[in-house]
């Protein structure tokens, strides 16, 4: 029974445009959330959180979106350039237990 | 600063084989991990550790052994290597108080084929 699902396994967004990866989770101790990015051959590296007590959290580009009560989040990438093409992991955790999601791969057309 | 270091970048076994993945980190971190990555899956863990001179299982730890050697370094053992066991080893660090939750850094990969 996986407690972390991304339903879209790939995403194509042209240049400039918005990207939305969503994250959905069953387990609702989870209290903290991250999105980690991955490039082929390398380590994931972290991208951005959001605690369970927020509703949204901005970074730049990028802002992560949490809706406890439908245990879901997602993360928007505005505007998307070519070197965010890489596979995106949500992360919900708490404490030390951290569940990492499938992964959704991110293209982003030129 | 380079951050979590892992060797062997890659390694082929013979089923049977028995190695040690090695894993460091010069952040000064208390927590360490170890995850194996599988196509369409997301990172699993193997076992972690909260601190030096303990470990505890995770998800999918049949099959391995660790080892917290210090606080830098802890090391990943397949006693008798599986095909089952082909995967993308990955280890981490984090810095983790009882009350909150911190990121995790990874470092670069082992990729490991067993035949």
């Amino acid at each position: 029974d996986q407690q972390v699902k991304q339903n879209s396994p790939s995403l194509s967004v042209q240049e400039g445009r918005i990207s939305i990866l969503n994250c959905d989770y069953t387990n609702s101790m989870f209290d903290y959330f991250l999105w980690y990015k991955k490039y082929p051959a390398e380590g994931p590296t972290f991208l951005i959180s959001i605690s369970s007590i927020k509703d949204k959290n901005e970074d730049g580009r990028f802002t992560v979106f949490l809706n406890k009560s439908a245990k879901h989040l997602s993360l928007h990438i505005v505007p998307s350039q070519p070197g965010d093409s890489a596979v995106y992991f949500c992360a919900p955790a708490y404490g030390q237990n951290f569940v990492f999601g499938p992964g959704t791969r991110l293209s982003v057309l030129p | 600063n380079a951050g979590v270091t892992q060797t062997p970048k890659f390694q082929v076994l013979k089923t049977g084989q028995s190695m040690t993945l090695q894993c460091a980190q010069d952040m000064n971190h208390n927590s360490m991990y170890w995850y194996r990555q599988d196509p369409g899956m997301g990172l699993r863990l193997i076992y972690y550790s909260a601190s030096e001179g303990t470990t505890d299982k995770g998800e999918v730890p049949n099959g391995y052994n660790v080892s917290r050697l210090n606080k830098r370094e802890f090391s990943l053992r397949l006693e008798s290597a599986a095909p089952s066991q082909t995967s993308v080893y990955f280890c981490a660090s984090s810095e983790v108080t009882e009350l909150d939750t911190d990121t995790q850094y990874f470092g670069p990969g082992t990729r490991l084929t067993v035949l």
